[in-house]
């Protein structure tokens, strides 16, 4: 089975850097994704790992580290527009393609 | 990115009558198609795969006779529940996979569909 824990809720100011942690135990792990997702919307993709290291894209980034089963996505310059939950998700080889998603970090910038 | 569209976006429903879902690829073809549930402040579980062509794949837990898959063409695939009560009432979200490939710059994430939200009266 798969088990995937990040923070309930998080909260930060416009400007700030805020990093989001993500810990997963998996049996066969073949990725690990992060999504956003506002109030009532589908999810977006934001990135995706699968090799240990950091991915930056923009004011996003996502670090990997499979030995550990830690993840975090660190957001840079936050924007009011950036408040939302933010899903991790991980594909698990026993799921298929499917990706499994934890319960999601709320994170809320305030001005 | 890739497109898949669902429909309807809203709908409410009277108890023990059956709601239809439509998921589809608009800009590619998914052999595989999945659906997810998502209730209130609660993240997405997911229901079930759906294969072109076969039966669906249920996670435990979700009733097959309750929750209809069908996955008649590469681009569609419906979900249909069926003799709907008020706890079925939720946030109803299909997602799809690009395939793989030399020229494919996906990285094997999955694209959602705008949500369905179902009130089951």
């Amino acid at each position: 089975g798969q088990n995937i824990d990040q923070p309930t809720e998080m909260t930060a100011t416009e400007g700030a850097i805020v990093q989001i942690n993500c810990t997963y135990q998996t049996s066969g792990f073949n990725g690990l994704f992060w999504y956003q997702q506002h109030a009532g919307e589908a999810p977006t993709f934001l990135s995706y790992n699968v090799l240990d290291g950091l991915e930056e894209k923009g004011r996003f980034s996502s670090f990997l580290s499979r030995s550990k089963g830690y993840s975090y996505l660190l957001l840079k310059e936050l924007q009011m527009k950036d408040s939302a939950s933010y899903l991790c998700a991980v594909r698990d080889q026993q799921a298929g393609t499917a990706l499994i998603f934890g319960k999601g970090t709320t994170l809320s910038v305030s001005s | 990115g890739a497109v898949v569209s669902q429909h309807p976006s809203w709908v409410i429903c009277k108890s023990g009558t059956s709601v239809k879902i439509e998921c589809r690829s608009l800009d590619f073809q998914a052999t595989t198609m999945f659906w997810y549930r998502q209730f209130p402040k609660q993240s997405l579980m997911l229901m079930a795969t759906s294969n072109e062509g076969s039966k669906a794949t249920y996670e435990q837990g979700v009733e097959k006779d309750k929750f209809l898959i069908n996955h008649a063409s590469l681009t569609l695939s419906t979900l249909t529940v069926t003799s709907a009560h008020p706890e079925d009432s939720s946030f109803y979200i299909c997602s799809a996979r690009v395939g793989g490939g030399v020229r494919s710059p996906y990285t094997g994430e999955l694209f959602f569909g705008e949500g369905s939200r179902l009130t089951v009266l």
